[in-house]
């Protein structure tokens, strides 16, 4: 069975500057890999997944996010924060086959300060 | 791309009635739908597997009798909350892979709170 950690409950960071949210994996193979982001009272937006090729990942609103196989990590990053970036932010890893059943890390709040 | 149309998008109930919320898949046939759950400020928790033509798979800790998950269709999923209290106050979510995909896509939830 697949389990993702998030290390960070929630992360400050000023406008303008530079995100990275961590989120490490387990899983017997490759995994599926997503990024979600949920504001308040709202339904989930996947931000990018990976599935195969390509370790870097180019999402939506500027988003990235790199798969590391020796590491187990796929860490989500941003060059430059915007306040509307403010939000939830919750690591997936899905598995192949088995039913493909996807498991949620325990999400990251991410504050921003002008 | 692919939708997932989830509905109703938040319910009402009285304690000890039963709400239906209905997984739809708009453009694809998804043959395995998923249903997670959601405290407040906590992360999604994985509730069922549901497979077309087939009993759901239920996570451990999962009442199965409380949450009836039926999967009739290619393209509709149920998840039927029975006899609700209070604490089922939450907000669920589905999604659906279309068959052969290796996509997931998520409905926008919906936040049932049992009065």
């Amino acid at each position: 069975a697949q389990s993702v950690t998030q290390p960070d409950i929630h992360i400050t960071v000023s406008e303008g500057a530079s995100l990275e949210l961590r989120c490490n994996y387990s899983y017997g193979a490759t995994p599926y890999l997503f990024w979600y982001v949920q504001s308040p009272g709202q339904g989930l937006q996947l931000l990018l997944k990976y599935f195969s090729g390509d370790t870097l990942v180019q999402g939506i609103k500027g988003f990235e996010a790199e798969f590391k196989r020796s590491q187990s990590s796929f860490n989500l990053r941003k060059p430059s924060v915007h306040w509307s970036d403010a939000a939830e932010y919750f690591c997936a890893v899905g598995a192949r086959g088995g039913g493909f059943k996807t498991i949620f890390g325990a999400g990251t709040r991410l504050f921003v300060k002008a | 791309g692919a939708v997932v149309s989830q509905h109703p998008s938040w319910v009402i109930c009285k304690s000890g009635t039963s709400v239906k919320i209905e997984c739809r898949s708009l453009d694809f046939q998804a043959t395995t739908m998923f249903w997670y759950r959601q405290f407040p400020k906590q992360s999604l928790m994985l509730m069922a597997t549901s497979n077309e033509g087939s009993k759901a798979t239920y996570e451990q800790g999962v009442e199965k009798d409380k949450f009836l998950i039926n999967h009739a269709s290619l393209t509709l999923s149920t998840l039927t909350v029975t006899s609700a209290h209070p604490e089922d106050s939450s907000f669920y979510i589905c999604s659906a892979r279309e068959g052969g995909a290796d996509g997931y896509t998520f409905g926008s939830g919906t936040r049932l709170t049992v009065v």
